[in-house]
C-alpha cells in the first residue's frame, strides 16, 4: 500500500499560468480532500469530494477547481496562477463510515508550490 | 464543530513524558476530541482520539477531563522524533473529515 501519493512534490510557476496536482490514494476511501498550509498557519480546506463524481467547495475554494472523476484520484487544478496561491497544498482520504475503521484522515507528502 | 484553544509552544527533556493540554469549552455532546501531528515537511498523522473516556494506544494516551471541557495528550516517553506540530481538533463522529479545521497547533520541542 502506497497510501496517498501527490505529484508533483515541488513546482514553480509564474503569474497566469495553469497547474494541476494530482493525488492519488490506494486504500479506497471513499472521501478526499485537498488543503493549503501556509506559514505559521494550521490546514485550509480547499475542496473535498465525498465520492466519485462529487465535489465541494472548503473554507478557501476561490481560484482552484477539482475534480473526481475515479474514486482513487482526486485534481486540484489552478486556472490561473496568483502569487497569493503559494503555498504547500496535502491531499488527505478517508473512509466512508459505513466502510468501518476509524474515522480519520490519512494524508500525502504535500506539494510545494511556489507562484513567481 | 467547537473551537479549541492550545499553547502556542512547549518544550520536553527526552524520555520525559510531554503533556499537550488543549481547551475546548464549548464542545457539545456528540462531539469528539481528535489529535493529530504534523512532522516538520510532512502531512499531518493520526494520533488518537476518543468522547468521554481516557483512551490510550501505542502512540500516546488521551485524558479528557469530566466535563468534557478540555483534554491533555500524553506522549509517555517523549523521543527526539516526536518534535511536531501537535493539533487537537473536536468534531462529530461520521460526518466526514471535511468538517476537521486545523487550528495552528502547539509546536512540541524535544529536547536531548
Amino acid at each position: 500500500n502506497a497510501g496517498v501519493t501527490q505529484t508533483p512534490k515541488f513546482r514553480v510557476l509564474k503569474t497566469g499560468q495553469s497547474m494541476t496536482l494530482l493525488c492519488a490514494q490506494d486504500m479506497n476511501h471513499e472521501y478526499m480532500y485537498w488543503y493549503r498550509q501556509d506559514p505559521g498557519m494550521g490546514l485550509r480546506l480547499i475542496h473535498y469530494s465525498v465520492g466519485e463524481g462529487t465535489t465541494a467547495k472548503g473554507e478557501v475554494p476561490d481560484g482552484y477547481n477539482v475534480s473526481r472523476l475515479k474514486k482513487q484520484n482526486f485534481l486540484l487544478g489552478l486556472e490561473s496562477a496568483a502569487p497569493s496561491q503559494t503555498s504547500v497544498y496535502f491531499c488527505a482520504s478517508s473512509p466512508h463510515p459505513i466502510q468501518g475503521g476509524l474515522d480519520t484522515q490519512y494524508f500525502g507528502p504535500g506539494t510545494r508550490l511556489t507562484v513567481l | 464543530d467547537a473551537k479549541t484553544t492550545q499553547p502556542t509552544s512547549m518544550d520536553c527533556a527526552e524520555g520525559r513524558a510531554a503533556n499537550l493540554p488543549c481547551n475546548h469549552s464549548t464542545i457539545s455532546g456528540n462531539e469528539y476530541v481528535y489529535w493529530y501531528r504534523q512532522i516538520h515537511s510532512q502531512g499531518p498523522q493520526y494520533i488518537i482520539h476518543g468522547l468521554k473516556n481516557n483512551e490510550t494506544n501505542e502512540m500516546a494516551s488521551l485524558i479528557i477531563t469530566e466535563d468534557r471541557k478540555s483534554s491533555t495528550l500524553i506522549l509517555p516517553h517523549a523521543t527526539l522524533r516526536d518534535t511536531a506540530v501537535y493539533y487537537c481538533i473536536v468534531r462529530v463522529l461520521n460526518t466526514g473529515g471535511f468538517k476537521t479545521i486545523f487550528g495552528a497547533g502547539t509546536r512540541l520541542f524535544v529536547k536531548a
